[in-house]
């Protein structure tokens, strides 16, 4: 099983629209959580932080957490086509600062 | 405040050579991580330092070796490339175990 996973495939939107991205997690014990947002040919930049279950919410983000199910998700409100880049989920291990990514969604917004 | 800086941002080498690649973190970050990015295998974390002490190591052969300066700064090095070392080298840096942001990469190329 892997550590992180992100299955979807890319995703495409109609610009306004909600994109939905999820991840699942192995590591019942992970405590912190994370959503970047990585451009083709740049660095991943970060979007999103989220440590205890429920939602959080910060602009056009909304980040949710279900540590009973073991995953974590991210809201893309009113999608815009700065938006389309790849979205990446990582995961934190217990008592250590090594982050577990997943592979990654892309997104696509379209005009 | 100035982000995390990575040099050089492009190199060429051949196989069996060695290369030495620099990350100076955002002032005040004492963690530095190095994450190796491709296609195939996304994100995959290599090594972080903290404190001019190795915390945490990935599942890298021993040619992956890094260290970290009094002044945080760090440099992995890779010994006798090989082909499949190809790849973007990014590096992140946080205060401790917390949030982690990325440099802009290093883009290895191995001929």
């Amino acid at each position: 099983q892997k550590e992180v996973e992100q299955n979807s495939g890319p995703l495409s939107v109609p610009e306004g629209a909600i994109a939905s991205l999820n991840c699942t997690y192995s590591d019942r014990g992970s405590q912190s959580f994370f959503w970047y947002r990585q451009y083709s040919g740049k660095s991943p930049e970060l979007i999103m932080s989220i440590y205890s279950n429920g939602d959080k919410e910060d602009g056009r983000f909304t980040a949710q957490l279900n540590k009973a199910s073991q995953y974590v998700s991210l809201l893309i409100r009113d999608s815009q086509p700065s938006d389309s880049a790849t979205y990446l989920c990582a995961v934190r291990g217990r008592g250590n600062n090594r982050l577990a990514f997943g592979k990654g969604n892309q997104v696509v917004v379209i005009p | 405040k100035a982000g995390v800086t990575q040099t050089p941002r492009y190199l060429i080498k051949t196989r069996g050579q060695q290369v030495t690649l620099s990350c100076s973190p955002i002032s005040g970050h004492r963690s530095v991580s190095w994450y190796q990015q491709t296609p195939g295998q996304g994100l995959q974390f290599l090594f972080e330092y903290f404190s001019e002490t190795q915390r945490n190591k990935g599942n890298f052969p021993g040619r992956f070796s890094g260290r970290q300066f009094s002044n945080s700064r760090s440099e992995m090095n890779v010994s006798t490339l090989e082909l499949g070392d190809s790849a973007l080298y990014l590096c992140a840096s946080s205060v401790n175990t917390d949030t982690q942001y990325f440099g802009p990469g290093t883009r290895l190329t191995v001929l």
